[in-house]
């Protein structure tokens, strides 16, 4: 059974960092594509960062720069590295799996979310 | 303001249909045949219902189909059953360095 659990989220003062993990089983994370979307309070969804097979990265512009988005092989985790948070930064943030080669470009798992609050 | 637009509130009597619309350019979802939809009850994480246009992930109800025309495509919803009742949001394929494109959402409403 295909599972994602994220973990990291919490309260972060702006400037501050934070990573976010997300541990992946019934499958293999190098064999996929591996995304982070987050949906700010009410708000929603924006894609964030992806990790192609790979490893080529890609980011969405509110975040390149500030985030890096990586993965562990031997642990089957991906990791969100978030530098210089920002009050937008607020949100619910999914991890989310797309299957090469006919799958790219969807996703067809999500994590049940991890929030991350930055706030003075 | 998201890249794909869709209606912010769509409604239904159970047993009709609705049809939601999401717009982009030439950029995203009229230049590939990669668009998903999403589904999303409060507090839960998204599912997906359509991709690649109008393919059905095993599980998902026929009663949820979707289509694309130029630069818009939509989810269209028959027989409403207050389960339906959720947030939808569509997504496209917009470019390698761009990788994927969100629409605002669309509350659906099942009266």
């Amino acid at each position: 059974e295909v599972q994602l659990v994220e973990s990291g989220g919490g309260l972060v003062q702006p400037g501050g960092s934070l990573r976010l993990s997300c541990a992946a089983s019934g499958f293999t994370v190098s064999s996929n594509y591996m995304s982070w979307v987050r949906q700010a309070p009410g708000k929603g969804l924006e894609w964030v960062s992806v990790i192609y097979s790979g490893g080529s990265t890609y980011y969405a512009d509110s975040v390149k720069g500030r985030f890096t988005i990586s993965r562990d092989n031997s642990k089957n985790t991906l990791y969100l590295q978030m530098n210089s948070l920002r009050a937008e930064d607020t949100a619910v943030y999914y991890c989310a799996r797309s299957e090469p080669p006919f799958g790219e470009f969807h996703f067809d798992y999500w994590g049940q979310g991890t929030l991350v609050t930055v706030s003075s | 303001q998201s890249a794909l637009t869709q209606p912010a509130s769509v409604s239904g009597s159970p047993g009709q249909s609705i049809t939601i619309s999401c717009t982009g350019t030439s950029s995203d979802v009229g230049g590939y045949n990669y668009v998903s939809w999403y589904q999303q009850h409060p507090g839960k994480a998204p599912k997906l219902m359509i991709y690649d246009v109008s393919k059905r992930p095993s599980g998902v109800s026929n009663r949820f189909s979707g289509s694309k025309s130029g630069n818009t495509a939509s989810l269209t919803i028959s027989g409403l059953q207050a389960e339906d009742e959720a947030d939808y949001y569509c997504c496209s394929y917009a470019g390698s360095s761009t990788y994927v494109v969100f629409g605002g959402g669309t509350k659906l409403t099942v009266l």
